[in-house]
């Protein structure tokens, strides 16, 4: 099985911040990497796929980076809107597992 | 606008099968895509059960294929999920997805139902 792994897995920051998380898997995957934001409540959603692929109308300030075993999610400049949780998940065979998360604080 | 709406019973006895129906609206199921399930508990984070395609052809997690079923009814629009022998493990709260063929990359969820697996 793929083991994903997120680090922080938390993070304090505030409104305007560059904000980066990264991910790491173990083994390569090359760039099957998906990227989602989750808030309380709610079903996560899908905001970067393919390690760098910006999802149709997912604000520009959020940007992904990355292939083989490390990738990193950046939000450029944080909004209150962003304050939430986000995982990693990787698409490319066996569980399609994800990472354990990311909180947003 | 596709819309996944999970159903089923909310509580399951252990050692019993949990069962849960996702009904599309907004899209055939029968026109493409890839429908599964997908689900979510603190203990065991965010995990992909299973995904199936419209003409019965299914994939499961490993490690929980000897549990897994599911199906698909196309003249409903509808998918399911069977969970056998289920612990409180099993407790979660299981969405419905739509993902593309070849990779599970989730662009619709449903609102996610909460199943308690309790005597």
């Amino acid at each position: 099985d793929i083991q994903m792994t997120q680090s922080p897995s938390s993070l304090s920051a505030s409104v305007g911040d560059r904000v980066t998380i990264t991910c790491r898997a173990s083994q390569s995957i090359r760039r099957y990497l998906n990227w989602y934001q989750q808030k309380p409540g709610e079903a996560p959603k899908l905001l970067i796929s393919t390690a760098s692929t910006l999802q149709s109308g997912v604000p520009s300030r959020f940007s992904g980076s990355g292939s083989g075993t490390d990738f990193t999610l950046t939000i450029s400049s944080l909004q209150s809107e962003d304050f939430a949780t986000y995982y990693c998940q990787q698409s490319y065979t066996g569980a399609y597992s994800f990472g354990q998360g990311t909180k947003l604080e | 606008q596709v819309q996944l709406q999970e159903s089923g019973p909310r509580l399951v006895k252990p050692s019993e099968t949990l069962a849960l129906t996702c009904a599309v609206s907004g899209y055939s199921i029968s026109s493409g895509y890839y429908w599964g399930w997908i689900r979510q508990s603190p203990a065991r984070g965010l995990e992909w059960i299973g995904s199936i395609y419209y003409g019965g052809t299914a994939y499961y997690n490993p490690s929980l294929k000897s549990r897994v079923t599911m199906s698909v009814d196309t003249s409903q629009n509808q998918i399911s999920l069977n969970l056998s022998s289920v612990t409180a493990t099993d407790t979660a709260v299981y969405y419905c997805v739509r993902h593309g063929p070849g990779e599970v990359t989730v662009d619709y969820w449903g609102q996610g139902a909460l199943v308690t697996v309790s005597s």
